[in-house]
Parts: structure tokens; C-alpha cells; sequence
């Protein structure tokens, strides 16, 4: 199976702050890459898929970049809605993995 | 709306079953990829399952031999049959549709504990 780490873990920042999560795959997935964000009691939001593409509808201070093993998710300007979790998933191969999650705290 | 409506979670005893359901409206199931996912309580993401339109089924290694996912065209809905279940298997089951575009669409999630 394809191990996903992100780091870090927890993330302490300010609303306004640029972040920056990264995500390594075990082995190469190309661009088979996706961003969840999840808040506390509610589904997982799909953010931005094939490493880069931004999902319809998501606002343009996520973007997300990488392939091979190594993949970033950054905000721009941390704003009070993106205090959340955030995943990485491979769909490069069966089974699909997620990462262990980056938690955005506020500062 | 396109929409995702999950239902059939509970309690259930070691050892037991149960089949989850997902309600779609606004596409059609048998013309998607569809997947579950699960949450154990205070845990990451876990992909469960997934079946193609031609009706290939792929799982997780957890769950292979216990778990079916399937569908109904009819009803435009997706199922998961669970037998065996574990305490491990304790989780907030979503449904979820999608593949090479990641997983766009989801339901709001069905809890399922296993407990005796």
C-alpha cells in the first residue's frame, strides 16, 4: 500500500497568513493527488484534485502543487473560514490512502 | 441538487450485520464512480470501497471478504453490506462519488458501532 505523510500535524496560524502543508507519498503516485478540507461534524469538502486543479466553487487563495512523491497544499491569506483539517488522498492505486491529516489551528 | 443521502448506521454486536445505504439525486449512480469512506471516532479518512459504472468493485484490505458494495439503478442508490463486523469497524461511514476528478460530492455521513 502507498503511505501518505503529511507534515506538520498541527499548524498554529493568523488569519491573514500564508500556509503551507505538505504531503510525501511512499512511492510515486504522478498527479493523482487530491485536498480534503474537514470540519469538526461535517463531511470532507474536495478542495483541489490532480495536485493542481482547483475544484469549482473553492476560492483561489488554495492551490495546490507537486507530483511524483512530493505535493503542497498552501492558502495564501488564512482567512477564519479555512481553520480546519486538512487530508491528502492517492488515487494512483488500489487501495486509496489518505493521509493522516493537518490540523489548522488559530494562533 | 446533486446530492448524497446516507442511512442504515447503528449499533450492532460483534459478529453482526448491517447494509448502509446512499440515496443520489441529481446524476445518476450507475453512471459514476462511487466510493466509501469511513471515520473512526477522533481518526483520520479510511477509503472503504468503490464500484466503477461496468460494475468492477475494488476494497480496502480491512474490509475485503466482509464488505459488498453495490447498487440498484432503479432506486439510484449505493449500498454497502457489512457482515462479520468488528469493533474496529466503529465509524461515521460516508458515501462519496468520484475518481480521477477526486471525490466531489459527498453525503453527511452514517454511524455505525459495533459494541456488544
Amino acid at each position: 500500500d502507498i503511505q501518505m505523510t503529511q507534515s506538520p500535524s498541527t499548524l498554529s496560524a493568523s488569519v491573514g497568513d500564508r500556509v503551507t502543508i505538505t504531503c510525501r507519498a511512499s512511492q510515486s503516485i504522478s498527479s493523482w493527488l487530491a485536498w480534503y478540507q474537514q470540519k469538526p461534524g461535517k463531511a470532507p469538502k474536495l478542495l483541489i484534485y490532480k495536485a493542481s486543479s482547483l475544484e469549482s466553487g473553492v476560492p483561489s487563495r488554495f492551490s495546490g502543487s507537486g507530483s511524483g512523491t512530493e505535493f503542497t497544499l498552501i492558502i495564501s491569506s488564512l482567512q477564519p473560514d479555512d481553520f480546519a483539517t486538512y487530508y491528502c488522498q492517492q488515487y494512483n492505486s488500489y487501495p486509496w490512502t489518505f493521509g493522516q491529516g493537518t490540523k489548522v489551528e488559530i494562533k | 441538487e446533486v446530492q448524497l443521502v446516507e442511512s442504515g448506521g447503528g449499533l450492532v454486536q460483534p459478529g453482526g450485520s448491517l447494509r448502509l445505504s446512499c440515496a443520489a439525486s441529481g446524476f445518476t449512480v450507475s453512471g459514476d464512480y462511487m466510493n466509501w469512506v469511513r471515520q473512526a471516532p477522533g481518526k483520520g479518512l479510511e477509503w472503504v470501497s468503490i464500484i466503477y459504472s461496468d460494475g468492477r468493485t475494488y476494497y480496502a484490505d480491512s474490509v475485503k471478504g466482509r464488505f459488498t458494495i453495490s447498487r440498484d439503478n432503479s432506486k439510484n442508490t449505493l449500498y454497502l453490506q457489512m457482515n462479520s463486523l468488528r469493533a474496529e469497524d466503529t465509524a461515521m461511514f460516508y458515501c462519496a462519488r468520484g475518481y480521477f476528478n477526486g471525490l466531489d460530492v459527498w453525503g453527511q455521513g452514517t454511524t455505525v458501532t459495533v459494541s456488544s
